[in-house]
């Protein structure tokens, strides 16, 4: 039930083109649902989350995609670029009472010049 | 600037050593984490701790111990019970509260080899 599933483990996007990863819940609980961006040797960094009050949001290139009844939420990239190249991690959280970060298993993206 | 401080960025562990990883911030948030990341793998939780002085163990904590004496710091020690400590340790920090910001921030990382 804590369990957050990522696919795919890898994806290799030419550029231009648009880089889909999704990621599916159990827990109904769940209230806050970010993606990450990793480069190598680097921690983590937010890139964009949503709540699930909303069916999609948008910043730049990035999109969440939400489906609450599917229990399901992905990230597309638009016109990928070669500096997207990187590690996504989807996660989710439960933001009150018992609070933990579950994160996804990570995508590691190339995009190709 | 606020921000999460992992130290240091390599460290190297003779086989039955224990070894300490340090994470410290000036974010003011209640809540701090340790995750392990092995290559190509995802993040997977360690310890975490709500608040002060109280801490539960994530999903693979066998071998490692923290302590929480300030709201500042979560160290991490690597025992020798951890029979296979190589990795990449991950420290983050976030503010609970279903209205306020819940990024989880981290910090650089330290990575740990065995020799």
């Amino acid at each position: 039930q804590q369990q957050v599933k990522q696919s795919p483990q890898s994806l290799i996007v030419q550029k231009g083109g648009i880089s889909i990863i999704n990621c599916a819940y159990e827990n109904t609980a769940f209230d806050y649902f970010p993606w990450y961006q990793q480069f190598p040797g680097k921690g983590p960094a937010l890139l964009i989350a949503i709540r699930p009050d909303v069916s999609e949001k948008k910043e730049g290139r990035f999109t969440i995609s939400f489906n609450k009844s599917a229990k399901q939420f992905s990230l597309h990239i638009m016109d990928s670029q070669p500096g997207d190249s990187a590690t996504y991690f989807c996660a989710a959280s439960v933001t009150s009472g018992t609070y933990k970060y579950i994160f996804g298993t990570g995508t590691r993206l190339k995009v190709l010049a | 600037d606020g921000g999460i401080t992992q130290s240091p960025k390599y460290l190297f562990r003779k086989e039955g050593q224990n070894v300490t990883l340090s994470c410290e911030q000036n974010l003011n948030h209640d809540a701090m984490y340790w995750y392990r990341q092995d290559p190509g793998q995802g993040l997977r939780l360690i310890y975490y701790s709500q608040i002060v002085n109280d801490f539960q163990k994530g999903d693979i904590a066998e071998g490692y111990s923290v302590s929480r004496e300030k709201k500042e710091s979560f160290p991490l020690t690597v025992t020798s019970a951890q029979k296979n400590p190589t990795a990449f340790y991950l420290c983050a920090s976030t503010f609970p509260g279903a209205d306020l910001n819940t990024e989880a921030f981290f910090g650089q990382g330290t990575r740990l080899t065995v020799v």
